[in-house]
């Protein structure tokens, strides 16, 4: 299996601009996980799916940041209208259960907005 | 007061020292335990589960004490390749992972 695969992995854009970030997870895989980690703050969770369905989003920081899962192999992170706070990585992970099984993180993507 | 706290970083010791680091966690029904590593600008990675009675694999060993709500990691005989951010995760039942700030290793020639 390749692991989770996250696209793109670098991305540099303008604040205001629309900002999609993709995920792969690893098939079987019944939970997927985005997280964001910066200096300041570590690593948050963001938002979590169960067979696609998203079971919490509390970590979400403000209406700008959405996230979808239309099938089990495709998850989509959005940030509208991007702003430089957003600027971090960015991972998805998986995992076969919730809280006792180990999570597979995807190599990230690095958001830079200017 | 934070989910889940660590030693602050960075550490710095050299090839074939001995390292302990430090986690505290502050929900007392949490009830399994992760130490997470993460090279520079890599993604996170399980390093080892944290059982109640304490595990060790190789070089590595982890012990829980529930009653002081704390974990730790014992490296010994510690190498170049140690090197990385050492990231506690505490969950508890139906909740998802926290995890901690992290604690930078550095292991000097």
């Amino acid at each position: 299996d390749a692991g989770v695969i996250q696209s793109p992995r670098h991305e540099v854009t303008e604040m205001g601009q629309e900002v999609t970030l993709r995920c792969k997870p690893i098939s079987g895989h019944d939970y997927l996980f985005w997280y964001r980690q910066t200096m300041m703050r570590g690593l948050e969770l963001l938002i979590y799916f169960n067979n696609n369905v998203p079971i919490d989003d509390s970590g979400m920081p403000e209406d700008r940041f959405s996230a979808k899962m239309p099938n089990a192999s495709f998850s989509t992170l959005k940030i509208q209208p991007s702003e430089p706070r957003d600027s971090a990585v960015y991972f998805c992970a998986s995992s076969l259960s919730a809280s006792n099984n180990e999570q597979f993180f995807g190599p990230g993507t690095r958001l830079t907005v200017l | 007061r934070k989910e889940v706290e660590q030693d602050p970083g960075p550490f710095n010791v050299p090839e074939g020292a001995t390292v302990a680091f430090n986690c505290t966690y502050s929900n007392s029904a949490s009830q399994s335990f992760f130490w997470y590593r993460q090279d520079c600008r890599k993604e996170p990675k399980l390093l080892m589960s944290v059982y109640s009675s304490g595990n060790e694999d190789g070089r590595f060993t982890a012990q829980l004490n529930r009653a002081s709500q704390y974990i730790s990691l014992l490296i010994r005989d510690s190498k170049l390749s140690d090197s990385a951010t050492y990231l506690c995760v505490v969950t508890s039942y139906g909740q998802n992972f926290v995890f901690g700030p992290g604690t930078r290793l550095s292991v000097l020639p």
